[in-house]
């Protein structure tokens, strides 16, 4: 079975530029999570979707980042302006259920603000 | 706050020795408990999780861990490493909040000498 697809894997912009995150979780998998992992530390929850509603954006700084999952399958994570502080690695996964249930990471997009 | 400790950043471990991994959590209840490993450049895969029952439980690649609900600990260990489980180590937590997202400790990175 295809895992979690993130594209792109890499990038680089300047401060105050917009970005944009692509994901597509595992095919029938209802819940989807955006994950920020900055250099050593672990990764931290952004938003959780529950099909196409939003289960959990507590964390999510949204004067500068939003996220849509259309649908219910794919999912966009935005950004902007972005900060040099958003340097990190963006995870998607994605999990069977609304229960805790082992969640599918994709590899990731490494983001590099300057 | 629900938290997670893991109190080494960096483990060296010889090729054959045994390992154990530390991790520690902050919570009232039992929580749900996930060991992840992440490998340089790919996502992070499930070692083994727990949620209820035995408290010594079994995973992938020879990995167990041990629940210790008078320590609040979720131990990983193994009793002889190979050169290819060099990689960084998450332990993490579920709670019943809002949503089903994970709670990640900083992570262990676990290197293997000749």
């Amino acid at each position: 079975e295809a895992g979690v697809a993130q594209s792109p894997r890499y990038k680089i912009i300047e401060k105050r530029q917009s970005v944009a995150f692509w994901c597509n979780p595992i095919s029938g998998h209802a819940t989807l999570y955006w994950y920020q992992q900055i250099l050593g530390q672990g990764p931290k929850l952004l938003i959780q979707f529950q099909n196409n509603g939003v289960v959990d954006d507590s964390q999510l700084p949204k004067d500068r980042f939003s996220a849509e999952r259309l649908k219910g399958v794919d999912s966009t994570l935005k950004i902007q302006p972005a900060k040099l502080e958003d340097s990190a690695v963006y995870l998607c996964a994605s999990s069977f259920g609304s229960s805790y249930n082992e969640q599918f990471f994709g590899p990731g997009t490494r983001l590099t603000v300057l | 706050a629900q938290s997670v400790t893991q109190p080494d950043i960096h483990i060296t471990v010889s090729e054959g020795a045994s390992l154990e991994l530390r991790c520690n959590y902050s919570y009232g209840a039992t929580p749900y408990l996930f060991w992840y490993v992440q490998s340089p450049g790919q996502g992070l895969q499930l070692l083994l999780k727990y949620f209820s029952g035995d408290t010594l439980v079994q995973g992938i690649k020879g990995f167990e861990a041990e629940f210790k609900r008078s320590q609040s600990s979720f131990n990983l260990r193994k009793p002889s490493v190979h050169w290819s489980d060099a990689a960084e180590y998450f332990c993490a937590v579920g709670v019943d909040q809002a949503g089903t997202a994970l709670i990640f400790g900083k992570g262990t990175t676990l290197s293997v000498s000749s």
